[in-house]
């Protein structure tokens, strides 16, 4: 159980252009989701948090109106770079939130890699 | 001096090994602790999770906490190649709404 889908797994455009991503949970209703970024050999940047039906979070230095989230369901997320650059070029993984009891616990997508031209 | 420190490695092992995995942090507030793999181009996948000081065990793993030293660890017995994958450590300071704040994990290789 708890598996995050992610679409596409990789995708190349063209600098200006705009990029969905889209993340589902397929076997659970997430109750929350996060966007992260994760370039190579570094951490992973909580981008947003997002709860279905209301406007998404975004931390610090992260462009709303550049990194555009819209949660319409319980099982489905997009994060849609607007006007591609070569440097949003990273490794984007979503991840949604499950009540367990007391706790929560975040289940991971496998990721998408943008590459921006 | 970041929240949470972990050294990047890469930690090479002999297949059969014990490893020691680990991370400090400097957050009194963090009070779960998690584990997480991942590998080459893949999205993290959890490994382990505790709250507060303790040990857990799962299989092959065993996750330990002390937070009077901000230290936690995550030792992997009989280390298998399948195991080589980067492994992050994560913390968060409450339940309810798990903004996670990560190290940068550690690259384990796993030779047979």
């Amino acid at each position: 159980g708890a598996v995050v889908s992610q679409h596409p797994s990789w995708v190349i455009c063209k600098s200006g252009t705009s990029v969905k991503i889209e993340c589902r949970s397929l076997d659970f209703q997430a109750t929350t989701m996060f966007w992260y970024r994760q370039f190579p050999k570094q951490s992973l940047m909580l981008m947003a948090t997002s709860n279905e039906g209301s406007k998404a979070t975004y931390e610090q230095g992260v462009e709303k109106d550049k990194f555009l989230i819209n949660h319409a369901s319980l099982t489905l997320s997009t994060l849609t770079v607007t006007s591609a650059h070569p440097e949003d070029s990273s490794f984007y993984i979503c991840s949604a939130s499950v009540n367990s009891g007391l706790h929560s616990e975040q289940y991971f997508g496998p990721g998408t890699r943008l590459t921006v031209t | 001096q970041k929240e949470v420190e972990q050294d990047p490695g890469p930690l090479s092992v002999p297949e059969g090994a014990i490893v020691s995995l680990n991370c400090t942090y400097s957050n009194s507030a963090f009070q779960y602790f998690m584990w997480y793999r991942q590998y080459s181009r893949k999205g993290p996948e959890l490994l382990m999770y505790t709250y507060s000081s303790g040990n857990k065990e799962d299989g092959r793993f065993t996750a330990q906490v002390d937070k009077s030293s901000k230290y936690i660890s995550l030792f992997i017995r009989d280390s298998q190649p399948s195991d080589s994958a980067t492994y992050l450590c994560a913390m968060s300071q409450n339940s309810g709404y798990s903004t996670l704040t990560f190290g940068k994990g550690t690259m384990l290789l796993v030779s047979p």
